[in-house]
């Protein structure tokens, strides 16, 4: 029973176009991430979130944009897709920032055509 | 990372053996955690950690905040175990190593 919902799955997009990745904890945490994983290497941060707002932005590309309608949800949208931005997206979080214990989720992975 | 040290970088493993896996901090470390990422690629959560040591199992993870470092022992190593494993820190941040990959063999 999944607790970090990410949809969908998989996704495939257009170079040039728009999507959202949705993200959803059913924990009670407080702080929200986003990472990428790109084929065999390790995670890299993008973003943080605590009590809905942004702590932490790792991604020099303002193409990514992380929002948060509810304290459970941090959806990312990525404008502009570009091949590069092909990877997968993990959605994690924990009960109060960094030193609290991590959980992710499934992940989404983006393939960019 | 530059900041997670992870060793070694692959490892392949006869099954029922045992072995140990390490990560060494060039950062203030406070915690850690321990991740086995499957062949699926879902990330699983093995051990948090503050100094000191925890076992669940056939595994073991250990974390000195004083010599920056954290092993991960596996013991009597299983199929299922093969993966990938990263160890992470915190310091206002989540740092996480470049992960050793694990391959057992039957």
């Amino acid at each position: 029973d999944p607790k970090i919902i990410q949809k969908p799955k998989y996704l495939v997009a257009v170079t040039g176009s728009e999507k959202i990745l949705i993200c959803e904890q059913y924990l009670g945490h407080n702080a929200m991430y986003w990472y990428r994983q790109s084929a065999k290497k390790p995670l890299e941060f993008m973003f943080s979130y605590s009590y809905q707002k942004l702590m932490d932005n790792q991604t020099a590309s303002s193409r990514f944009q992380p929002q948060s309608s509810k304290k459970n949800h941090l959806d990312l949208q990525i404008t502009a897709l570009k091949p590069d931005d092909s990877a997968t997206y993990f959605c994690a979080s924990s009960q109060q920032g960094t030193d609290t214990e991590v959980f992710f989720g499934k992940g989404t992975r983006l393939t960019v055509v | 990372g530059d900041k997670v040290k992870q060793s070694p970088s692959a490892l392949s493993l006869q099954e029922g053996t045992n072995s140990a896996l390490r990560c060494n901090f060039s950062i203030a470390a406070t915690t850690v955690q321990w991740f086995l990422q499957n062949p699926r690629g879902s990330l699983i959560n093995l051990f948090y950690l503050v100094p000191g040591t925890k076992e669940n199992g056939r595994l073991k993870s250990a974390f000195d905040s004083k010599e920056s470092y954290s092993t991960l022992h596996i013991r009597d190593a299983q199929l299922e175990d093969s993966g990938t494993y990263f160890c992470a820190t915190s310091n206002n941040r989540i740092f996480f190593g470049d992960g050793t990959q694990l391959v057992v063999k039957p």
